[in-house]
């Protein structure tokens, strides 16, 4: 494998249901993000991660938890939805967060559809 | 606010040379990207540029003003393959990453 990856690449949950979205980087990036994007309108950054550690969160609703157990991994668990949060999400990684002119390198999303 | 603003959609024939705008206001500057999208898939990058300039990739180019808040993607000898959607993003003070909404380009024979 290489690049990003991303699993389920389709997703179909109730509101009540609890799931996770997984993310995994072949890069050796230091820094990973969360992004959902919805039609026609600008990607939305939620999380961000760099070294492990939470660097920016968005005001994104609890719903959402995200969790990065090392610098390769990141998880988002998802818990009682809305069909508003339907959506794509996306996950990207870069070379380090803080560093100008560092291209992030996205993963081919995963296709929320919460009924 | 930040702001980042590019047409919705645009149409360019095949073989034809087309431009695509993207203006900014943003706190602090620290760089401009252009990545593509094709329908389904994760954007990919394009280019970035700090410096005020013309920088040339084949046959892309992007342009920056900073004075102006603007930059434009140009795309040159268009292809088929070239429809997709063209993300215009900045880097802002605190090195976060503001995006526009995209542009949709579609090629016609």
């Amino acid at each position: 494998e290489t690049g990003v990856t991303q699993t389920p690449r389709h997703l179909v949950m109730g509101m009540t249901n609890k799931k996770s979205l997984k993310c995994e980087q072949h890069l050796g990036h230091n820094a990973m993000y969360w992004y959902k994007q919805s039609a026609k309108k600008p990607l939305e950054l939620m999380f961000v991660y760099n070294f492990k550690e939470q660097t920016e969160n968005n005001s994104v609703p609890s719903r959402f938890s995200p969790e990065c157990p090392n610098s390769s991994h990141l998880f988002l668990h998802l818990h009682t939805l809305q069909p508003e949060d339907s959506a794509l999400y996306l996950c990207a990684s870069s070379q380090d967060e803080s560093q100008g002119g560092n291209e992030q390198f996205f993963g081919p999303g995963t296709r929320l559809t919460v009924l | 606010g930040q702001n980042i603003d590019q047409p919705t959609e645009m149409t360019a024939t095949e073989g034809a040379i087309v431009q695509i705008n993207c203006t900014y206001q943003t706190s602090g500057f620290n760089g401009l990207f252009w990545y593509q999208q094709h329908a389904g898939e994760a954007p990919t990058f394009l280019s970035y540029n700090v410096l005020d300039g013309l920088e040339e990739k084949g046959r892309f180019s992007s342009f920056l003003s900073r004075s102006k808040g603007y930059s434009y993607l140009l795309l040159k000898e268009l292809q088929m393959k070239d429809s997709a959607s063209y993300l215009c993003a900045v880097l802002d003070s605190n090195y976060q990453l503001i995006w526009g909404a995209g542009t949709k380009l579609i090629i016609k024979p």
